[in-house]
């Protein structure tokens, strides 16, 4: 099975700050990962597909990086509606594993 | 525009059984591979089963493998759970999820979720 390590668990940052959230597959997993955000009491939410390709309709301040093993999500100026818990997921191969989640708060 | 639509959560007793559907709309339902996902009360997410768009491949997660039966009905339009011998750990909100490809790929879109509690 692929593990998902996903960096930092818990995060605060202000208004206006430039973010950025880790995960580490436990094997080469391609381009084949995904990253979510969530908030409370609501489904999941797609922001990146393929590692890098902005979701129609989300926010350009979101981007995703990377390949093979290491990924980045980056926020480059958080807005207020982002505080949320975010995601990893990779669905290079069965079983489907997603990161542990990185809470993001407010400062 | 798609909409998944959970349904059939609710309270059983460890050991019993229960049965979740999706209704999907708004895109070709036959085309595309669909998935089980729950989220455990303040916990995060876990992959629960997914099957392809023919339904002739399953897939499932060891926590789960044996009791669980996902299934679907291109016909209906329609993914199904059977949840059998449920535990307290099964306990979650379970959310409907369609996959991009046929056979895999990542989770486009979601339902808004079904509550099931395991406890006596």
């Amino acid at each position: 099975d692929i593990q998902m390590t996903q960096s930092p668990s818990s995060l605060s940052a202000s208004v206006g700050d430039r973010v950025t959230i880790t995960c580490r597959a436990s094997q080469g997993i391609s381009n084949d990962l995904g990253w979510y955000q969530q908030k409370p009491g609501k489904a999941p939410k797609r922001l990146i597909y393929a590692a890098s390709s902005l979701q129609s309709g989300v926010p350009s301040r979101f981007s995703g990086s990377g390949s093979g093993t290491e990924f980045t999500l980056t926020i480059s100026s958080l807005q207020p509606e982002d505080f949320a818990t975010y995601y990893c997921l990779q669905h290079n191969s069965y079983p489907i594993t997603f990161g542990q989640g990185t809470r993001l708060e407010i400062k | 525009e798609v909409q998944l639509l959970e349904s059939g959560g609710g309270l059983v007793q460890p050991g019993g059984s229960l049965r979740l559907s999706c209704a999907a709309s708004g895109f070709i339902f036959s085309s595309y591979a669909m998935s089980w996902v729950r989220q455990a009360p303040g916990k995060g997410l876990e992959w629960v089963s997914s099957v392809t768009s023919s339904g002739g491949s399953t897939y499932y997660a060891d926590s789960v493998k044996g009791r669980f039966t996902i299934s679907r009905d291109n016909s209906k339009n329609t993914l199904s759970l059977q949840m059998n011998s449920l535990r307290a750990e099964d306990t979650a909100v379970y959310y409907c999820a369609k996959n991009v490809q046929a056979v895999a790929g990542s989770f486009e879109y979601w339902g808004q979720g079904t509550l099931v509690i395991v406890s006596s």
